[in-house]
């Protein structure tokens, strides 16, 4: 069975300092790995996903992912991060051609001026 | 476009009531599912379809039923509410890329259901 691990509940981050939401996986196979934002009172929106190829995913908003397969991970990542980021993220999971994907628990994301 | 569109928004129900959640897209897409999000929980798969006339059952399936007669629409329903229904539900949709595609989904708004 696969599944996916976010160990931190809670990110505080600094306005304009850069910013990580830790992402680990365990799937059979090659990994489809996404990333979603939920706002407030709102559904999940994509963010970014690797498929294949280069490790480093960009994705909407300025956000990047980077692809680690010999530590199974998946982490968000923003340079620069802005008030606006602060959201509950989700790292998901699934196999090639999968609809099923297994979730994370989130983390939320407090980015403070 | 709408995308995929939830309704009601907000729902209080006493135990033993039913109703049904609906779901609704009109971006033409075969695969649809529902989850429901509880804190600390993360979003759990509740049951989805991948055509008109196909249902199947998720990680958490039991107490809802689905049918799916139309490619649009893809209705929740609870049969005899219980207070561990209470949640939030989201329904998502996608159109299938292929054995080796990622399956990017749509989610609707979100249900906010309580169950006295």
């Amino acid at each position: 069975a696969q599944s996916v691990a976010q160990p931190e509940d809670q990110v505080n981050v600094a306005e304009g300092n850069p910013l990580t939401v830790k992402c680990t996986y365990s799937v059979s196979g090659n990994p489809y790995l996404f990333w979603y934002v939920q706002y407030p009172n709102r559904g999940l929106q994509f963010l970014l996903k690797y498929i294949t190829g280069d490790n480093l995913v960009k994705g909407s908003y300025g956000f990047e992912a980077e692809f680690n397969k010999s530590q199974t991970s998946f982490h968000l990542k923003k340079p620069s991060a802005l008030v606006s980021d602060s959201a509950l993220y989700f790292c998901a999971a699934g196999g090639a051609g999968s609809y099923q994907l297994t979730f994370g628990k989130g983390t939320k994301l407090s980015v403070i001026p | 476009n709408a995308g995929v569109t939830q309704t009601p928004k907000f729902q209080v129900l006493k135990t033993g009531q039913s109703m049904t959640l609906q779901c609704a897209q009109d971006m033409n897409h075969e695969y649809m599912s529902w989850y429901r999000q509880d804190p600390g929980m993360g979003l759990r798969l509740i049951h989805y379809s991948v055509g008109a006339g196909i249902t199947d059952q998720g990680e958490v399936p039991n107490g809802y039923n689905v049918s799916r007669s139309t490619t649009e629409d893809f209705p929740l329903r609870l049969l005899s509410a219980a207070p561990s229904q209470t949640s939030v539900y989201f329904c998502a949709s996608t159109k299938p890329q292929g054995a080796h595609g990622a399956n990017v989904l749509t989610f609707g708004a979100g249900s906010r259901l309580t169950v006295l």
